[in-house]
């Protein structure tokens, strides 16, 4: 069974900190990789999307993708209290209906 | 761009009473359209996958038959609860992933603002 594992939280972490969030994924034939944010109440918002090994930067986001240990990360620098959401790993194995396994989310809190 | 629809927001029903939930991509063709529910507290569950033209497929333990999903067109998807029951109440989302302008959006799948359903 195709899984994927967050630490569920919460992170705690001072404004203009670097949040770090991480996720393994079970399935070593998983192609792409998405990182949605979900403020409580609201459904969920992509922030990024990785394919390849390495590092992708989007504005304060960096998601780090390495298949060979089955890790992805995203970063959040200089956070800011309205960064406080749950941060969603999700991964597409090839499908071809483009189905994605979720994690479970990490509780980030960003504290003023 | 990307941008998908969900219509009601919010609905209260009494229970026995069936509710229809629409969900629309307004600025893409959506050929496949996922059906998410979410408890308070919980992770995503997905419910079914549906592409344009053809019959849901339903993940394991979700009734067919009581969570009806149609996807008649490119840009409209639609989930029926048939028969309501107050463990019915959640918060339904769908998401879609398809083209736009002609080229591939991707497998990026773009969520609605969901459903808030309550059954009395």
């Amino acid at each position: 069974q195709k899984e994927v594992e967050q630490n569920s939280g919460p992170l705690s972490v001072p404004e203009g900190a670097i949040a770090s969030l991480n996720c393994t994924y079970s399935d070593r034939g998983s192609q792409s990789f998405f990182w949605y944010r979900q403020y409580s109440g609201k459904s969920p918002e992509l922030i990024m999307s990785i394919y390849s090994n390495g590092d992708k930067e989007d504005g304060r986001f960096t998601a780090q993708l390495n298949k060979a240990s089955q890790y992805v990360s995203l970063l959040i620098r200089d956070s800011q209290p309205s960064d406080s959401a749950t941060y969603l790993c999700a991964v597409n194995s090839g499908g071809s209906n483009y189905k994605l396994t979720f994690g479970k989310g990490t509780l980030l809190t960003v504290n003023p | 761009g990307a941008v998908v629809s969900q219509h009601p927001s919010w609905v209260i029903c009494k229970s026995g009473t069936s509710v229809k939930i629409e969900c629309r991509s307004l600025d893409f063709q959506a050929t496949t359209m996922f059906w998410y529910r979410q408890f308070p507290k919980q992770s995503l569950m997905l419910m079914a996958t549906s592409n344009e033209g053809s019959k849901a497929t339903y993940e394991q333990g979700v009734e067919k038959d009581k969570f009806l999903i149609n996807h008649a067109s490119l840009t409209l998807s639609t989930l029926t609860v048939t028969s309501a029951h107050p463990e019915d109440s959640s918060f339904y989302i769908c998401s879609a992933t398809g083209y736009s302008g002609g080229a591939l959006a991707g497998e990026t799948q773009y969520f609605g603002p969901g459903t808030r359903l309550l059954v009395l």
